[in-house]
């Protein structure tokens, strides 16, 4: 298996409702990360998790919530979010932290709040 | 260079023709420079991961050179072909992965 399985796809959500986003790979990566993509813009980095541990949160407000519950599962809770939240999320990982191996990316959940 | 910076935004060129893309980083504190291409509707798919000063990979049609001495890197692709049309993304990797806003390239038939 050499992919990224984000689900779901496609979520709508108001800004009072509580969401996940779910990912998950099983190629035995340790590094894990989240990504939040608007558009024309760059991919912007939000959590890093290596050995399932938080490493890196690039100040990112407490209503995005991550969770790594086991090396092979990666959440991102959601909770009264603004509609400049609506944006494309993309979860990734890698063998390691170190940058010397390429990431793989699922293919992303579009977030619209409403 | 205080961020990843990628030209041009966008190119259109015509099948059979060769191009090349630009991306350039800050050079200090350098561990390594991916390269991903990125079709609409699909994952970013890595091409390249470079960590050595004059690291020239290929695959295929496409090549990609480093120098980390000036901070940049170049992207080439020979006899463009339609199914090359994509966004190409760089990133540096100081500690983590830092992306370029991308080329957008569509290739004509």
């Amino acid at each position: 298996d050499t992919e990224v399985t984000q689900t779901p796809k496609h979520l709508v959500m108001g800004m009072t409702n509580k969401k996940s986003l779910k990912c998950e790979q099983h190629m035995g990566h340790r590094a894990m990360y989240w990504y939040k993509q608007k558009a024309k813009k760059p991919p912007e980095l939000m959590f890093v998790y290596s050995y399932e541990k938080l490493s890196i949160n690039e100040s990112v407000p407490s209503r995005f919530s991550p969770e790594c519950p086991n090396s092979s599962l990666l959440n991102l809770h959601l909770h009264a979010l603004q509609p400049e939240d609506s944006a494309l999320y993309l979860c990734a990982s890698s063998q390691n932290t170190q940058g010397g191996y390429g990431y793989t990316f699922g293919s992303g959940t579009r977030l619209t709040v409403v | 260079i205080l961020n990843v910076e990628q030209s041009p935004q966008s190119l259109h060129v015509q099948e059979g023709d060769s191009t090349n893309f630009t991306c350039s980083f800050p050079s200090s504190n350098f561990y390594a420079l991916h390269w991903y291409r990125w079709e609409t509707a699909k994952s970013p798919e890595a091409l390249f991961v470079m960590t050595l000063n004059g690291d020239e990979k290929k695959k295929g049609r496409i090549s990609a050179t480093l120098n980390t001495k000036e901070g940049y890197s170049y992207l080439y692709i020979k006899g463009s072909q339609p199914e090359d049309s994509a966004t190409y993304l760089c990133a540096h990797h100081t500690g983590k992965l830092i992306f370029g806003q991308g080329t957008t390239l569509q290739v004509k038939p």
